[in-house]
């Protein structure tokens, strides 16, 4: 079964700084999605990327596939308190499941 | 509106108890999801739905049965709760089109067994 390992667990960093979380699979990943959990809430989607090389922004957030489709990252520019929260990686694991990382509890300091 | 609901928000009952989440969703999706979230925030499927046929179901204990009454509802029914049964539950239904899947979550519902 596949698996999602992502790293780091937990996060904290200056309002400001920039920042980086990576999600690894043991398996070649035929759709990667990032949701961002907020405390009391459900998950919001965030992105998905399907091809090896892909990249995605939205503000600022940016996610990347690498070409061996094994690995991806989680890029935020110049934080806000805003962007606290779990981020959550997850893979399609067939017949339309999802199986995700661990979580990466991200901490924003004014 | 809101897109999936999930009732109650939060749930505390007694080991032993036999308790019940529901899920909605008004998007018109066919496929919807149970999802356990465990104290260390691992996140889990639990079952599939599609149609209001049972399409998923991930080695969950038999005290968990899910039921669809209809395309737009999968609610949760949990018999004889255990402590370990404690987590946040998470309902989700399926897009699919425009050339990927994206699931759609609701709030969660905190259970608590003492």
């Amino acid at each position: 079964s596949q698996e999602l390992e992502q790293s780091p667990q937990s996060l904290i960093v200056q309002e400001g700084k920039n920042l980086t979380i990576n999600c690894t699979s043991s398996k070649t990943l035929y759709g990667l999605y990032w949701y961002k959990q907020k405390y009391g809430e459900g998950l919001i989607f965030l992105m998905m990327l399907q091809k090896g090389g892909e990249e995605k922004s939205h503000e600022k957030i940016t996610a990347k596939l690498d070409e061996k489709k094994q690995q991806s990252s989680l890029h935020i520019t110049a934080s806000q308190p805003s962007h606290a929260g779990i981020y959550l990686c997850g893979a399609t694991g067939g017949a339309q499941k999802l199986v995700f990382g661990q979580g990466t509890r991200l901490t924003i300091n004014p | 509106d809101t897109a999936v609901s999930q009732t109650p928000k939060y749930l505390v009952t007694q080991m032993g108890n036999d308790k019940s989440i529901k899920c909605e969703q008004n998007l018109g999706h066919d496929t919807m999801y149970w999802y356990k979230q465990d104290s260390k925030k691992f996140l889990k499927i639990m079952f599939s739905y599609n149609n209001k046929e049972l399409i998923i179901n991930e080695t969950v204990p038999n005290r968990f049965s899910p039921k669809s009454p209809d395309k737009a509802h999968l609610n949760l029914h949990i018999n004889s709760l255990e402590l370990g049964d404690s987590a946040v539950y998470f309902c989700a239904s399926l897009y699919t089109g425009g050339g990927y899947d994206e699931q759609f979550f609701g709030p969660g519902t905190r259970l608590t067994v003492l």
